[in-house]
C-alpha cells in the first residue's frame, strides 16, 4: 500500500516557468489537499477537495490551481512561477466520515523558484 | 477563520525528562484536534489526536489534554527518548470537509 506518493521530490523553476506537482493516494480517500510548509509558519493550506470534480480554496489559493478529475489524483499546478513560491509542498489525503479522520501526508516536493 | 498558535517554538530537554507543547484555537466550530510529528526529509504523521467531546487521551508515553472553554490543547511526551526529537504540530479542524489549520511547530530535541 503505497499510501500518498508525490512526484517530483525536488524540483528548481526560473521565474516565469510553469510546472505541475503530482500527487496520487491509492487508499480511495475523498478528500485531498495540498499544503505548502515554509519555515516559522508551520503548513498553510492552499486548495483542497471534497471528491471528484469538487476543489475549493484555501489560505493561501494565489498564484496556485487544481483540479480532481478522479478519486485517486490531485495535481497543483503553477502557472508562472515566482520566487515566493519557494517552498516545501505536501499533498495530504484523508476519508470522509461522520466526523473527521486522520489525514495521511506525502513525502513532500522541494521547490526552488529562481 | 481558524487561528492556531503553538508554544514553544524550540524545546530541549534531557532523555528521561517529560515535554509539553501548547496550542490555542480561535474557532468554536472545530472540533478534531491531531498532533503530527514531522522527521527530517519527511512528511508529517499523527501521533496522536482528540476530538472536542473528549478531554483528555493518553497512548504509551504520549497524552494529550483539551479544554474546550480555554481553547487550548496540549501534547505531552513522558520519558522522552532520543527517538523523540522531531518537529511537532498541533493542528485543528472544523468539521466542514477534513480542512487543518496548523500551528507553526515545535522542535523538540531530546538530549541523551
Amino acid at each position: 500500500n503505497a499510501g500518498v506518493t508525490q512526484t517530483p521530490k525536488f524540483q528548481v523553476l526560473k521565474t516565469g516557468q510553469s510546472m505541475t506537482l503530482q500527487c496520487a493516494q491509492d487508499m480511495n480517500h475523498e478528500y485531498m489537499s495540498w499544503y505548502r510548509q515554509d519555515p516559522g509558519m508551520g503548513l498553510r493550506l492552499i486548495h483542497y477537495s471534497v471528491g471528484a470534480g469538487i476543489t475549493d480554496q484555501g489560505e493561501v489559493p494565489n498564484g496556485y490551481n487544481v483540479s480532481r478529475s478522479t478519486t485517486e489524483d490531485f495535481p497543483l499546478r503553477l502557472l508562472s512561477a515566482a520566487p515566493s513560491q519557494t517552498s516545501v509542498y505536501f499533498c495530504a489525503s484523508s476519508s470522509q466520515g461522520a466526523v473527521n479522520t486522520e489525514a495521511f501526508f506525502g513525502q513532500g516536493t522541494r521547490l526552488t523558484v529562481v | 477563520g481558524e487561528n492556531v498558535e503553538q508554544h514553544p517554538s524550540t524545546l530541549s530537554v534531557q532523555e528521561g525528562d517529560s515535554a509539553v507543547i501548547k496550542c490555542t484555537y480561535s474557532d468554536s466550530a472545530s472540533n478534531y484536534f491531531p498532533w503530527y510529528k514531522q522527521e527530517l526529509g519527511k512528511g508529517p504523521q499523527l501521533i496522536i489526536d482528540i476530538r472536542s467531546n473528549v478531554g483528555e487521551k493518553k497512548d504509551q508515553r504520549i497524552a494529550v489534554t483539551l479544554n474546550k472553554t480555554a481553547k487550548h490543547f496540549s501534547l505531552h511526551i513522558t520519558e522522552t527518548q532520543p527517538e523523540d526529537s522531531a518537529v511537532y504540530f498541533c493542528a485543528a479542524s472544523p468539521n466542514t470537509g477534513n480542512q487543518f489549520y496548523f500551528g507553526t511547530g515545535t522542535s523538540l530535541t531530546v538530549i541523551p
